[in-house]
């Protein structure tokens, strides 16, 4: 059974920092590997689509990583601002579905 | 970019009543959709996969009588929670692709359901 896993829960950082979200899965049978985004009280906004043939996509000050066989995605947020504040959920496209991990939350203070 | 709408946003309704919840691919045909939950502070849940024209797979624990899914078109797909309860009470977020196996997934907005 596929698992998805995020570290951490929850990150605090100051304005400006640059900070690395964690996921990893247990099954490397996956197609893709998607970031997203979630604000408070709302849908997903798909951040980066990594093809499991991939080991990289990068959009703006966003770089997701990874490396199937280790079953590891990271996604790298460069000069962190306010508005990046929102949770952040890592899924894998595994049998015809999307698992989610637990998403981090991340604030980003000013 | 692809849009998926659900309808409504947001609905209370009484305890013991049914609600439904519409998830449309507004400009591609969506084979294939899918139906989430999500609790506060957690993440999404699959509940169901809904082919065209076909019954929808669920995931094990979703009880197929109550949330009643149909997915009688390329652009609709339909979510009926019968006889709601107020743990029913979540966010419900449905999902389109062109087909499993590399597609990319489109999301809806979601939809609050209070059930009082």
């Amino acid at each position: 059974k596929q698992e998805v896993t995020q570290i951490p829960a929850a990150l605090s950082v100051p304005e400006g920092e640059n900070l690395v979200l964690n996921c990893s899965f247990t099954d490397s049978a996956i197609y893709n590997l998607q970031w997203f985004r979630q604000d408070p009280g709302k849908g997903l906004t798909s951040l980066l689509l990594i093809q499991s043939s991939q080991r990289e996509q990068t959009s703006g000050r966003l770089n997701a990583s990874l490396d199937k066989s280790s079953g590891r995605s990271t996604l790298y947020i460069a000069a962190s601002q306010p508005g990046d504040s929102a949770t952040y959920l890592c899924a894998v496209e595994h049998g015809g579905k999307l698992i989610f991990g637990q998403g981090t939350e991340l604030s980003v203070k000013p | 970019g692809a849009v998926v709408s659900q309808h409504p946003s947001w609905v209370i309704c009484k305890s013991g009543t049914s609600v439904k919840i519409e998830c449309r691919s507004l400009d591609f045909q969506a084979t294939t959709m899918f139906w989430y939950r999500q609790f506060p502070k957690q993440s999404l849940m699959l509940m169901a996969t809904s082919n065209e024209g076909s019954k929808a797979t669920y995931e094990q624990g979703v009880e197929k009588d109550k949330f009643l899914i149909n997915h009688a078109s390329l652009t609709l797909s339909t979510l009926t929670v019968t006889s709601a309860h107020p743990e029913d009470s979540s966010f419900y977020i449905c999902s389109a692709s062109k087909g499993v196996g590399g597609n990319t997934i489109y999301f809806g907005e979601g939809s609050w359901l209070t059930v009082v």
